[in-house]
């Protein structure tokens, strides 16, 4: 079956940078594009952007521009984000997502990350 | 960018009770709109896709419309279950958004 599995929480400080991971499985990686979505606490969902699997082209929406890095493991069918100088207002669960608002979209479990001092 | 206004903030019905949640979008989206149910501590889950189409395996008393640049989702009959935040989101430009979301809880 079609799964993603997002790494573990993650407690950091501010200034240090966090690397979390989203591996698919049940599915060809570089058939469908990976989303990002920030959900701080008892707040919306935020689109952060998006990336091709397939030519590894990332997608920013503005407030995620400069310290934020989509990136793959391709032949590990993996998504990473990775979150540098990190800020007490990251603090956030990120989902990954499979092409979210298709009848086939499948997310990750989120992945808590809480910085603070 | 593209304003999603999803009203109510938040709703209080009663079991069987028909509940309307609405997104206005600031432009045209198209069918390009998505309706999303989420419990606490759990991911999004799809309920109605390209506005009107439920998606795989959600109930059939899930429905959603669309009028021009407004978009609703309806629940006909209220169940227990049924309770969590629904949000509205719009994939027709970059950046995609969602809607600032409806807590739907039971009287």
């Amino acid at each position: 079956q079609i799964q993603l599995v997002q790494s573990g929480p993650e407690l950091k400080k501010p200034g240090e940078s966090v690397k979390i991971s989203c591996k698919a499985s049940g599915y060809t990686f570089t058939d469908y594009a990976m989303h990002w979505v920030k959900q701080a606490p008892g707040k919306g969902l935020k689109w952060m952007g998006w990336i091709n699997t397939y030519t590894g082209k990332p997608t920013y929406a503005d407030d995620f521009k400069g310290r934020f890095v989509f990136s793959l493991e391709a032949s590990a069918s993996t998504a990473n984000l990775q979150i540098s100088n990190l800020k007490n207002e990251d603090t956030a669960t990120y989902f990954c997502a499979r092409s979210p608002g298709y009848n086939s979209d499948y997310w990750g479990q989120g992945v808590m990350v809480t910085v603070s001092s | 960018d593209i304003q999603m206004t999803q009203s109510p903030a938040s709703l209080s019905a009663s079991l069987e009770e028909i509940v309307t949640i609405t997104c206005q979008a600031s432009q045209d989206i198209g069918n390009w709109l998505a309706w999303y149910q989420q419990k606490p501590g759990k991911s999004p889950q799809l309920l109605i896709h390209s506005a009107t189409s439920l998606a795989d395996g959600i109930p059939s008393r899930f429905s959603g419309s669309r009028s021009g640049t407004q978009y609703s989702l309806k629940i006909s009959r209220l169940q227990v279950e049924d309770t969590g935040i629904y949000y509205c989101l719009q994939r027709y430009s970059n950046p995609w958004t969602f809607g600032g979301g409806t807590k739907l809880e039971l009287k």
